[in-house]
C-alpha cells in the first residue's frame, strides 16, 4: 500500500528553527508538496520538490532525497502565526496526489 | 482575497436529508477536486473532474455525486446524509500542469444529527 509518515506534533520556541520530516513508500513518484493548514482554514502551498536537493524560499526551505523517500521542511525564525499543520503530499506513477495526516506545529514564546 | 469559494461553510442537518455543497472558482482552472478532511488525518480524495463533462470518482465517493457543467463550478451532492458525513469537506482546483499546486476554498463544515 501507499503510505506517508510525518509527526503528529512537534513544539518549538519563538525565533528558533524546526525540521519536519516526511517519510514516504508509495507507488512511483512525480512530486511532493508541502502545504500549510491552519487551524479552520484552508491548506495554502508552501513548496514543491521533485528533484532531489533543498529549495529555499524566505525562511522556508523544504528538502528531498528520492532514494530514501524523505522529505524535510525546515522552517526558520519562527513566528508565532506558523503555529499550524504542515501536510505533506506526493504525487504518485497515476499523478493522483497521496497525503500525510500531517504536523501539528506548536510555537511557544 | 480567496479565488475560490465554497457554500455553506457551516451546515447542520439531519439524517435522511440530501444535500449540495457549492463550489466556484474564478482562476479558469481546468482541475478540481473534493476532499473529506477529519481532524489530525489525511484528505481524502472523494471525486475530481479535469475538465467540462468530465467526473472521476476518488476513494470515498460511494454516497455522492458530483457535476461539471461550467469551469467554474463544482457541485458535491449527498443523497442521504448520515451521521458518518459529518466531516469537513475542502474544494480545491489547479492548473493543468501535474506539477501545478492545489488552490483550496475555505471549506464546508457539515454536521449531521
Amino acid at each position: 500500500g501507499q503510505n506517508i509518515d510525518q509527526p503528529t506534533e512537534m513544539t518549538a520556541t519563538e525565533g528558533a528553527i524546526v525540521q519536519i520530516n516526511c517519510t514516504y513508500q508509495t507507488s512511483g513518484f512525480n512530486g511532493l508538496f508541502w502545504y500549510q493548514q491552519h487551524a479552520g482554514e484552508a491548506p495554502t502551498f508552501l513548496s514543491y520538490n521533485v528533484l532531489d536537493g533543498l529549495e529555499e524560499k524566505g525562511r522556508f526551505s523544504s528538502f528531498l532525497s528520492r532514494s530514501k523517500g524523505y522529505s524535510y521542511l525546515l522552517l526558520k525564525e519562527l513566528q508565532m502565526k506558523d503555529s499550524a499543520s504542515y501536510l505533506c503530499a506526493v504525487l504518485d506513477s497515476n499523478y493522483q496526489l497521496i497525503w500525510g495526516a500531517g504536523t501539528k506545529l506548536i510555537i511557544k514564546p | 482575497e480567496a479565488d475560490i469559494y465554497q457554500t455553506p461553510r457551516y451546515l447542520v442537518i439531519g439524517t435522511g436529508k440530501k444535500i449540495t455543497l457549492e463550489c466556484s472558482q474564478t482562476m479558469g482552472h481546468d482541475k478540481m477536486y473534493w476532499y473529506q478532511q477529519d481532524p489530525g488525518m489525511e484528505l481524502h480524495l472523494i471525486h475530481y473532474s479535469y475538465g467540462v463533462n468530465s467526473t472521476e470518482k476518488g476513494d470515498l465517493s460511494s454516497e455522492s455525486t458530483v457535476s461539471r457543467i461550467r469551469t467554474e463550478h463544482f457541485p458535491l451532492t449527498l443523497e442521504s446524509a448520515r451521521p458518518s458525513h459529518t466531516s469537513q469537506y475542502l474544494c480545491a482546483s489547479s492548473e493543468s500542469d501535474q506539477s501545478s499546486p492545489l488552490h483550496f476554498g475555505n471549506g464546508t463544515r457539515l454536521t449531521v444529527t
